[in-house]
């Protein structure tokens, strides 16, 4: 079945350091991929999306390109801050697969001043 | 306007025990699901409303597990006989319609932690 897999945390950083997440996932379908973030005491929101192949999503400075012929969605950012602190979550979500959405474990990131 | 909310917001008791999880989601949203947060694994999907309906009950763990949604609004997951297992935090999401695809952004509320003794 369809499933994502993101890289384990937790992840620390100093403040204005590159940041790579890796996610892959298995479809069976063409799915939309997705990262979401869990600021502390938050909810989850959406971070960025990408519903096709070799689209980028962006939001935030944070960037991530759907490539389909490794099959990942890896989040990246040129330069954290501090209040990047959080909990990323890489997701996938297929038509052929109705509604559900299925995620990843979370990345937990620390950015230290 | 109000985001999604969910009560309560922690839940302690006891084994055995049946427990009811509320959720309300944004005003005009038609479409509503249900996660489960484990300690150390991914949203796990339960349970998804389109309407007052759900089309999809595929993520029910168990038939201890039932969700019921009134009124194309509040949404209520019921857990009877609780196991220590199912302690997690609970999470609801609702979008503007079915969010399969991306089509829909889901807004997700805070979650309800369910402690079982």
């Amino acid at each position: 079945g369809d499933s994502v897999t993101q890289m384990e945390g937790p992840v620390t950083l100093s403040e204005e350091a590159f940041l790579t997440i890796n996610c892959t996932y298995t479809a069976t379908g063409y799915p939309s991929l997705f990262w979401y973030v869990q600021y502390p005491g938050e909810g989850l929101q959406l971070l960025l999306k990408a519903t096709k192949a070799d689209d980028k999503g962006s939001n935030k400075g944070f960037e991530a390109t759907y490539r389909k012929e490794t099959t990942s969605f890896h989040l990246e950012k040129g330069s954290v801050q501090v209040s990047d602190s959080a909990v990323y979550f890489c997701a996938l979500s297929s038509l052929n697969t109705g509604n559900q959405f299925y995620f990843g474990t979370g990345t937990s990131l620390t950015v230290i001043p | 306007g109000a985001g999604v909310s969910q009560s309560p917001s922690n839940k302690v008791t006891e084994k055995g025990k049946d427990v009811e999880l509320r959720c309300d989601p944004i005003s005009g949203h038609t479409a509503l699901y249900w996660y489960r947060q484990s300690l150390g694994q991914g949203l796990e999907f339960l349970i998804y409303f389109q309407g007052n309906s759900a089309p999809d009950k595929s993520g029910l763990p168990s038939d201890r597990f039932s969700a019921e949604r009134t009124g194309g609004s509040v949404s209520t997951l019921t857990i009877q006989r609780t196991q220590q297992e199912d302690s997690a935090v609970y999470l609801c999401a609702s979008s503007l319609g079915p969010s399969g695809g991306g089509a829909y952004e889901q807004y997700f509320g805070p979650g309800t932690r369910l402690t079982v003794t």
